[in-house]
């Protein structure tokens, strides 16, 4: 069926970095592309950007620039994001979801911690 | 960059209608999608286009669109409705959530 499948936790200390998958099946990956979405513990969605999975294109968020990186492996249906130079506050659930929102991952909590 | 603008949240009684509303100017010209999110589960898109219902989504969910505002409509809220529910909308490559609203049916 559809859906979109992220990897597990993780616990990351300051200064460290991350990587969070969102693998796709049950339609044409390239077809549609991906947003990120950030939500901080007891906050409300934040959208982080998306990115063009036919062209590999990247738009970021005002707030989500230099740190953060979205990249694609369309081999295996595969969209990435990575976060580097972790801080404290980059503690939350990172969720993917599809081109129009109608199709979610069910999120990965990051915690950075020491 | 725009904002849009949510109550913070919205109490009614089981079997009454609440009405959950979002502002921004960017309204006025973009179509706005509304989500509900459960504690610890991924948001679920309910309305898109202001106004059209995706499959499998009950028919007591409804939005509709004023000028500078649209409205979330769930005529007669149930228990299980009971959530955060948030707007977004979108306007070149800026894209923007409401800040959401927690819903209370009881």
């Amino acid at each position: 069926q559809v859906q979109l499948v992220q990897s597990g936790s993780e616990l990351k200390k300051p200064g460290a970095s991350v990587k969070v998958s969102c693998k796709a099946s049950g339609y044409t990956f390239t077809n549609y592309g991906m947003n990120w979405v950030r939500q901080a513990p007891g906050q409300g969605l934040e959208w982080m950007g998306w990115i063009n999975t036919n062209t590999g294109n990247p738009t970021y968020a005002q707030d989500f620039t230099g740190r953060f990186v979205f990249s694609l492996d369309t081999s295996v249906s595969t969209a990435y994001l990575q976060i580097s130079s972790l801080k404290a506050e980059d503690t939350a659930v990172y969720y993917c979801a599809g081109e129009d929102f109608d199709l979610w991952g069910r999120g990965t909590l990051v915690t950075v911690s020491s | 960059s725009y904002e849009l603008t949510q109550p913070s949240s919205v109490s009614v009684s089981p079997g009454q209608t609440a009405r959950i509303t979002c502002s921004g100017d960017v309204l006025a010209k973009k179509y706005a999608r509304w989500f509900q999110q459960k504690p610890g589960q991924a948001p679920v898109l309910v309305i898109y286009k202001d106004s059209e219902r995706p499959s499998g989504i009950p028919e007591r969910f409804s939005g509709s669109s004023s000028g500078t505002t649209v409205t979330l409509t769930i005529s007669g809220a149930q228990v299980d409705d009971e959530a955060d529910y948030y707007c977004y909308s979108a306007a070149d490559n800026n894209r923007v959530f409401g800040g959401g609203t927690k819903l209370t049916v009881l």
